[in-house]
């Protein structure tokens, strides 16, 4: 069975800081893995995802993640937060099967302060 | 090419009554997916859907829940005889039919509140 752990449920941290989100997951099979965000009252807006190749993934806002097999993460970080980063972070994994359902983790609240 | 549809996005219902939640999958998505976001916890899955069919709900509760995907018109989730303990976000997700089926998008969901 595949299960995903955020380890940090709420992270704090000041404006233009960098930021690091904690991900692992464990699986018995190759798996593929996302990292959605969450504003307030909003769904989900996939940020990254790893599938394959290259084991550095990056978004189009700044965030980038490292998938790293032998200990089994996928942390997520950015360089230099904005007040607009404030949301809530998933990371999901899911198996290289069709229709693959989607393993979430508890999430991770980011708290961005000026 | 518009994003996952849900309706409604808030729905009230008092206990015993039925709710409706509707899903319109991205055009080209044939595949859908329903998650459940209880107050202060993750997402869990409850049922995967193609077009007429059920592939898996082994997440799905075994009373009062069920789900369909119709050949014409929205997928269905639909939870009878509703108890508090049901009232939350019921997200929606969709993946294409071909490249990038590993892919899922949402919804921004429907947030059902049990009077």
């Amino acid at each position: 069975a595949q299960s995903v752990t955020q380890l940090d449920s709420q992270v704090p941290v000041f404006e233009e800081a960098p930021v690091e989100l904690r991900c692992n997951y464990s699986s018995s099979v190759s798996v593929y893995l996302f990292w959605y965000v969450q504003y307030p009252n909003q769904g989900l807006q996939l940020l990254l995802k790893y599938l394959s190749g290259s084991t550095l993934v990056e978004s189009i806002n700044g965030f980038e993640a490292e998938f790293n097999k032998s200990q089994t993460s996928f942390h997520l970080r950015k360089p230099s937060v904005h007040i607009s980063d404030t949301a809530e972070y998933f990371c999901a994994v899911t198996s290289g099967n069709q229709g693959g359902k989607l393993i979430f983790g508890q999430g991770t609240e980011l708290s961005v302060k000026p | 090419n518009a994003g996952v549809m849900q309706n409604p996005r808030h729905l009230v219902r008092r206990r015993g009554q039925e709710a409706r939640l509707r899903c319109s999958p991205m055009k080209g998505h044939s595949h859908v997916y329903w998650y459940r976001q209880l107050p202060e916890e993750g997402l869990k899955f409850m049922v995967y859907l193609q077009k007429e069919n059920i592939i898996d709900e082994s997440g799905m509760p075994k009373e009062r829940f069920s789900a369909e995907f119709p050949k014409e018109g929205p997928s269905i989730l639909r939870i009878q005889q509703v108890v508090r303990g049901d009232s939350a976000a019921y997200f929606c997700a969709s993946s294409p039919d071909q490249g990038g089926w590993n892919t899922q998008y949402f919804g921004p969901g429907t947030r059902l509140t049990v009077l």
